[in-house]
């Protein structure tokens, strides 16, 4: 079947450490993949779009990786902040339909000062 | 523009009654998305519409859901009968998809309680 996999426990974070997350999926072509952050009580916002064909995108002090070997991206904070605290998911847009945008569970990041 | 606009922002009723969740989404987006939120299953796609046709709805937990768009600037979702267990946060979101933009633009969610 298909899945994507996050880290379900919390990740702690010493402020100024760079923290890195981890989104794994199986059974998936995936055309893009996107990063969301979502705060309590909020909708998700989004931050970075990655494509297939495309290794590494940055913005600002976020990196995204894609690996298609490994079926696996990772996220980037450098430098963090413990404004960077929340929630944050992966999702997909599989090219069997390229328009539909599918979640992973999400991973709480918590950036202690 | 005002963002995706959601209503009611939260909800509770009885078990058995009928409960409608509305969506406005930005205007000139083409794709429209209810998603449901609980801490045991995460975020869940239940049905998505392109151009105001529903495109897949294989995520609609069961027939007591139901979701229609009349046109490009609402939509609802409506659960009838409620059950407890549909008890979570709905979202709605919209974007205008292409290949350059595919970002999802989400509401503030409706929380539902049914008791």
């Amino acid at each position: 079947s298909q899945k994507i996999e996050q880290n379900s426990e919390a990740l702690n974070i010493q402020e100024g450490k760079t923290a890195t997350l981890t989104c794994n999926y199986t059974n998936y072509s995936p055309a893009y993949l996107q990063w969301y952050r979502q705060d309590p009580g909020r909708g998700p916002v989004f931050l970075l779009l990655i494509r297939e064909n495309e290794k590494e995108k940055r913005k600002e002090r976020l990196k995204v990786t894609f690996d298609t070997t490994l079926k696996q991206s990772l996220f980037h904070i450098t430098a963090s902040q413990p404004a960077d605290s929340a929630t944050y998911l992966c999702a997909f847009l599989p090219y069997s339909s390229a328009s539909k945008i599918i979640f992973g569970s999400g991973t709480r990041l918590s950036i202690r000062p | 523009d005002a963002g995706v606009i959601q209503s009611p922002r939260h909800e509770v009723t009885e078990m058995g009654q009928e409960v409608t969740l509305r969506c406005k989404p930005i205007s000139g987006h083409n794709s429209l998305f209810w998603y449901r939120q609980t801490m045991m299953r995460g975020l869940e796609l239940l049905i998505y519409f392109n151009n105001n046709v529903p495109i897949d709805d294989s995520g609609m937990p069961e027939d007591r859901f139901s979701a229609k768009m009349p046109n490009a600037s609402f939509s609802t979702l409506k659960i009838q009968p409620s059950e407890p267990r549909d008890s979570a946060v709905y979202f709605c979101a919209s974007n205008h998809w292409d290949r350059d933009s595919t970002e999802a633009f989400f509401g503030q969610g409706t929380r539902l309680t049914v008791v």
